[in-house]
C-alpha cells in the first residue's frame, strides 16, 4: 500500500535558522507532490506542489521543495524561518490518475521568537 | 477565505443524537470530498463526490451517511456515533477528480461525542 512517511513528528527552531522538513513516500510509479500548511486555527493550504519539470519547486512565503526520484523524497527547506512559520506542514502524494491523496502524519514546526 | 465555508465550526454531541456537518463551497469545482483528521495522524479521506456522484467510500462506517444535493453543497450525516469518532472533519473542493490540482480546504468541524 502507498503511504507517506514524515519523519519529525515535532520541530522547534529559533527565528533566522534553517528548515528541513523531511517527507518520503512509498510508490513506484509516476507521482505528484504536495506540501500543506495548516497555521493556528486556520484551515490547510497549498504551499507548493511538484507535477513535473524542475524538480526544484518554489512556494509561498520562501519555501522550497526538492523532489529526488531516486531517494521517493520531497523535502521541504527554507533558508531562514520567522516566527509566522510555526504551523503543522503536511506532505502528500497522489499518484498519476488516481484522486486519491495520501498523507504523511504531518509536521509541527514551532518558531522561537 | 478560503471559498469552502464549513458549519458548525464546533459540534458537541452524545451517542444517541443526531446531526449533520455541512459543507458549501464557492468556486464552482465539480469534486467535494469529506476527510477526517485525528492528532498524529495522517489525514483519512472519508468520501469523495464528483459532480454529485459518490465516487469513493473508503470503508466508513455506516454511521457517516453523506449527501451532495449539488455540485456546491455536501453534507455529513451523524447518528449513533461513538467517543472514538471525535476529530475534525474537513471538507474540500478541488475542479475535478480525475487528476488532483490543488484542494481548497474549510476551516473544519470540531466533532466531540461525548
Amino acid at each position: 500500500a502507498q503511504s507517506v512517511s514524515q519523519h519529525n513528528h515535532h520541530v522547534i527552531l529559533s527565528e533566522a535558522a534553517s528548515l528541513e522538513l523531511g517527507c518520503n513516500y512509498s510508490y513506484g510509479g509516476t507521482v505528484n507532490l504536495f506540501w500543506y500548511v495548516q497555521y493556528p486555527g486556520q484551515h490547510l493550504q497549498l504551499l507548493l506542489k511538484y507535477f513535473s519539470g524542475d524538480p526544484l519547486v518554489k512556494g509561498i512565503k520562501g519555501f522550497e521543495a526538492e523532489f529526488i526520484k531516486s531517494k521517493f523524497s520531497f523535502n521541504l527547506r527554507k533558508p531562514s524561518v520567522q516566527w509566522s512559520d510555526t504551523a503543522e506542514y503536511f506532505c502528500a502524494v497522489n499518484a498519476r490518475g488516481n484522486y486519491q491523496l495520501i498523507w504523511g502524519a504531518g509536521t509541527k514546526l514551532i518558531i522561537k521568537p | 477565505e478560503t471559498g469552502v465555508t464549513q458549519t458548525p465550526r464546533h459540534l458537541v454531541m452524545g451517542m444517541t443524537n443526531k446531526k449533520s456537518l455541512k459543507c458549501e463551497q464557492h468556486l464552482g469545482h465539480n469534486a467535494m470530498y469529506w476527510y477526517k483528521q485525528s492528532a498524529k495522524k495522517p489525514l483519512e479521506l472519508m468520501f469523495v463526490y464528483s459532480l454529485e456522484e459518490r465516487v469513493e467510500n473508503n470503508s466508513v462506517p455506516s454511521r457517516f451517511s453523506p449527501e451532495c444535493p449539488n455540485s456546491s453543497h455536501l453534507f455529513l450525516h451523524l447518528h449513533t456515533l461513538q467517543p472514538e469518532d471525535s476529530a475534525l472533519y474537513l471538507c474540500a473542493s478541488s475542479q475535478r477528480t480525475g487528476q488532483i490540482g490543488e484542494l481548497f480546504f474549510g476551516e473544519g468541524s470540531r466533532l466531540t461525542v461525548l
